[in-house]
């Protein structure tokens, strides 16, 4: 069974470009998460989601941020426009609890 | 504020080395999870305790959790290099459903 799946990997982009994340839960898994890694902060919810409805996303830094869930299998999380504070890992992970969580291997946003 | 706090930050021993790193806070927690994080991938769920003074064994992972639900720690024996990582504590936050994480212990095991 496939884990989550996050795209890009890697993403390198200008200040003031808009960035989309993308994330593929594992089939089953009603909720999804929202995470940011930095050396400074550790691991942050951003947002999460519950049967593709967002339930709290006060972890979400400002407005720049926004999330969606269209659908089951699919999320989005997109920065409009990116700062060079935004740069760190973006982790998605799915669950079919609120306290357990299965990453995905992240996405390295840079913004320079 | 609910906080999990993780000691030693960091840890460097030898290969074979027994070692318990830990996961506190002043708040009760109805179950705590231990996550194990190597560079460049995400987190991957260890183990729930869910019952005070719970021990859940993982081959040379020992966890358990406090008889107050409090803290947690996590021993391994016979350390290897493949245990190097970032262990993470977290656990529900009760004003809300969802997770807060500890800040990580930093494990190296070398060779």
């Amino acid at each position: 069974d496939a884990g989550v799946i996050q795209s890009p990997r890697h993403e390198v982009t200008e200040m003031g470009q808009e960035v989309t994340l993308r994330c593929k839960p594992i089939s089953g898994h009603d909720y999804l998460f929202w995470y940011r890694q930095t050396m400074m902060r550790g691991l942050e919810l951003l947002i999460y989601f519950n049967n593709n409805v967002p339930i709290d996303d006060s972890g979400m830094p400002e407005d720049r941020f926004s999330a969606k869930m269209p659908n089951a299998s699919f999320s989005t999380l997109k920065i409009q426009p990116s700062e060079p504070r935004d740069s760190a890992v973006y982790f998605c992970a799915s669950s079919r609890t609120y306290y357990e969580a299965f990453f995905g291997q992240g996405t390295r946003l840079t913004v320079v | 504020t609910q906080l999990l706090e993780q000691s030693p930050q960091f840890l460097s021993i030898q290969e074979g080395e027994n070692l318990t790193v830990y996961c506190n806070s002043s708040s009760v927690f109805s179950s705590l999870q231990w996550y194990r994080q190597e560079p460049g991938e995400g987190p991957v769920l260890l183990v729930t305790v869910v019952t005070g003074g719970e021990v859940k064994k993982l081959k040379r992972l020992t966890f358990q959790f406090g008889d107050a639900r409090k803290d947690s720690s996590l021993h391994i024996t016979a350390a290897q290099p493949g245990d190097t990582g970032l262990y993470l504590c977290a656990g529900p936050y009760t004003g809300g459903f969802k997770t807060i994480f500890g800040a990580g212990t930093r494990l190296f095991v070398k060779a």
